[in-house]
């Protein structure tokens, strides 16, 4: 099974809406990454979060993340028509240099 | 700087035939890695190449294979095709062995009949 799930699998939202999507992960990690992918194209990188780290932001976006929970949350604030992609966290377990894809989040962002 | 580049974008390929993909990573970085993308399976990754090493290798069969040249550039082999093979190969490079930013070429899109 995956290292990494994202949730939920789909998300369908009006522009200017916010977009909140999870990944729950199974191991200690090293760091976690969040990635977007435009339909049957490459990943673009997006943040990457440290195991010490908390929370960062990126411009519209915020990435928490809570080790306890073995959880990370991306948050796109003031969702825009070109936001509409798939959404994937990352990780490398810890002790592992092999990094771990989630099946992602679709959304879609409706203007 | 150039983005990471791959080599061809599309294929079409028989059952039992081979493949060679190509990947140019970005000026400087020395670690590709390779994934397969398919819609059952997602994102899983193929191997990784540092200094043209192979130092990272995921759980695919044999015949599936990659060599890093000294300039960083990087192909996979794909040998004896089946049917699902068919997928988006992705290839990603980076500055550091691990625990960095990756960052992923357009892929490669290959069609097996």
């Amino acid at each position: 099974s995956q290292q990494g799930e994202e949730d939920p699998q789909a998300l369908s939202i009006q522009e200017g809406e916010n977009a909140t999507m999870n990944c729950s992960y199974k191991t200690s990690i090293n760091n976690l990454q969040w990635y977007r992918q435009n339909s049957g194209r490459g990943l673009v990188h997006l943040i990457l979060i440290r195991s010490n780290e908390r929370e960062k932001h990126s411009g519209r976006l915020r990435v928490t993340l809570d080790t306890s929970k073995k959880s990370s949350s991306l948050l796109i604030t003031a969702s825009r028509a070109a936001d509409t992609a798939s959404y994937f966290c990352a990780t490398e377990p810890g002790g592992s240099y092999i990094p771990t894809f989630g099946r992602g989040t679709s959304l879609i962002v409706h203007p | 700087k150039a983005g990471v580049t791959q080599t061809p974008r599309y294929l079409i390929k028989t059952r039992g035939q081979q493949v060679t993909l190509s990947c140019s990573p970005i000026s400087g970085h020395r670690s590709v890695s390779w994934y397969q993308q398919t819609p059952g399976q997602g994102l899983q990754f193929l191997f990784e190449y540092f200094s043209e090493t192979q130092r990272n290798k995921g759980n695919f069969p044999g015949r599936f294979s990659g060599r890093q040249f000294s300039n960083s550039r990087s192909e996979m082999n794909v040998s004896t095709l089946e049917l699902g093979d068919s997928a988006l190969y992705l290839c990603a490079s980076s500055s550091l062995q691990s625990g960095e930013t990756q960052y992923f070429g357009p892929g490669t899109r290959l069609l097996v009949l």
